[in-house]
């Protein structure tokens, strides 16, 4: 009963470097987020996948690109990372009927130096 | 563009106080409202309102949404400094995407 898994919890990067974040939920569920979130912001969606297969950018998704070949996965890639992604991330799923909205996994803390 | 308006966004009490935090939208094919609580990691899910007028409660706090005012209010009575947290609301569509708003910082002080 997992729930959100997020990997890893925290990252320094460099500029310039590139790097996955791993994000598998194993509820079945067919919506799935990426949010990044900075200090005194609210959520900004990056990328959101409704199913297997399909993928949309949300607000914010210069510099990352996303994949979801299965419905337990949606990694998220940075491919040059620059100081301007220095943010928490957070992958989420959604039912799609479910009652109780979202399920966030618990963040991963990236630094880009 | 849709957007999710929230007030105050910092508010400071002692407590045993109550406080009543705003959330307000502008969203197109609106389908539900929720409400978070973030404390040091991932927000976990308060309320999820659909409808309007019914009040959802759950131990000290309660919520309410008013589709007319296109708004929702989220109470806390007799706050504990446990309570201390941002608190997050936010929009859904029926395109399934969420918008987020810029959250209410609640600090209760003992």
């Amino acid at each position: 009963n997992a729930g959100v898994t997020q990997t890893p919890k925290f990252r320094i990067l460099k500029i310039g470097q590139s790097m996955t974040l791993q994000c598998t939920q194993d509820m079945n569920h067919n919506y799935m987020y990426w949010y990044r979130q900075d200090p005194g912001m609210g959520l900004k969606l990056i990328y959101y996948s409704v199913g297997a297969g399909i993928t949309d950018k949300g607000e914010v998704p210069n510099g990352y690109n996303v994949s979801r070949s299965t419905t337990e996965d949606f990694p998220l890639r940075l491919e040059l990372a620059a100081p301007s992604q220095t943010s928490v991330y957070f992958c989420a799923s959604y039912s799609g009927g479910s009652n109780y909205g979202y399920t966030f996994g618990s963040g991963t803390r990236l630094t880009v130096v | 563009e849709d957007k999710v308006v929230q007030s105050p966004l910092s508010l400071v009490v002692h407590e045993g106080d109550t406080v009543t935090l705003n959330c307000s939208y502008e969203v197109t094919n609106f389908r539900s409202l929720l409400w978070y609580k973030q404390e040091k990691k991932a927000p976990t899910f308060l309320f999820m309102l659909t409808s309007s007028g019914i009040e959802k409660k759950s131990g000290r706090l309660s919520s309410i949404l008013d589709k007319k005012e296109l708004s929702s209010i989220l109470n806390i009575t007799a706050t504990q400094t446990g309570d201390s947290a941002i608190y997050l609301c936010a929009v859904v569509n029926y395109g399934q995407n969420f918008v987020f708003g810029p959250g209410t910082r609640l600090s209760v002080l003992p």
